[in-house]
């Protein structure tokens, strides 16, 4: 069945480092691919998105570009900043039996911004 | 995008009973899920509501254990029966628009003592 994979975590960063956060899917077809973020006490919201390969995603700096030939939407940022500090959700969206689809989710990484 | 309106927004209920959770929206929608997501863990699809027919459930979920109304385009409610402390976890209503995203709801933290 249709699967992410993230990263290990926690990620620990000082402020103004570079970040990558990876992922990678397993599916069949062409499914989109999404970034979601949790801050503390709050819901889930959409950071970016991808709908077929070789999309780049971008959203507050974040880009995440989709690559069908390794499988993965890995996240990136040039300088994250301690506003940063969230749990950070891959996703993949699939289709199945006609018009329905399915968002699946990694199990996400919590990361952490030092100033 | 849609906005979700989810109540309540945590609770702190004994076990043996029942909550149930309600989720609004501003826009009709065809397609409205509920997920669960355990302390530190991800989300888990418990079911997709369409308006008008029975729910569809997830494996390891059941119907007498999350029953689902899905009575018009603009509301749900999602009901944990018979609770228990493992049942402990944030519960989560979305709606999508397919490869535009979903739309999810503040949450109802659950906690069952």
């Amino acid at each position: 069945g249709d699967s992410v994979t993230q990263m290990e975590g926690p990620v620990t960063l000082s402020e103004e480092a570079f970040l990558t956060i990876n992922c990678t899917y397993t599916a069949t077809g062409y499914p989109s691919l999404f970034w979601y973020v949790q801050y503390p006490g709050e819901g889930l919201q959409l950071l970016l998105k991808a709908t077929k390969a070789d999309d780049k995603g971008s959203n507050k700096g974040f880009e995440a570009t989709y690559r069908k030939e390794t499988t993965s939407f890995h996240l990136e940022k040039g300088s994250v900043q301690v506003s940063d500090s969230a749990v950070y959700f891959c996703a993949l969206l699939t289709y199945y039996t006609g018009a329905n689809s399915k968002l699946t989710f990694g199990k996400g990484i919590t990361l952490s911004v030092r100033p | 995008s849609a906005v979700i309106s989810q109540k309540p927004s945590r609770d702190i209920c004994q076990r043996g009973t029942s909550l149930t959770i309600q989720c609004q929206v501003d826009s009709q929608v065809t397609m409205m899920f509920w997920y669960r997501q355990q302390p530190g863990q991800s989300l888990t699809l418990i079911a997709t509501a369409n308006q008008g027919s029975e729910a569809t459930y997830e494996s390891g979920f059941v119907i007498d254990k999350f029953p689902i109304s899905r009575p018009n385009l603009t509301f749900s409610t999602l009901t944990v029966s018979n609770m228990s402390p493992e049942d402990s976890s944030i519960y989560l209503c979305s709606v999508g628009r397919d490869r535009d995203g979903y739309t999810f709801g503040s949450g109802t933290r659950l906690t069952v003592v």
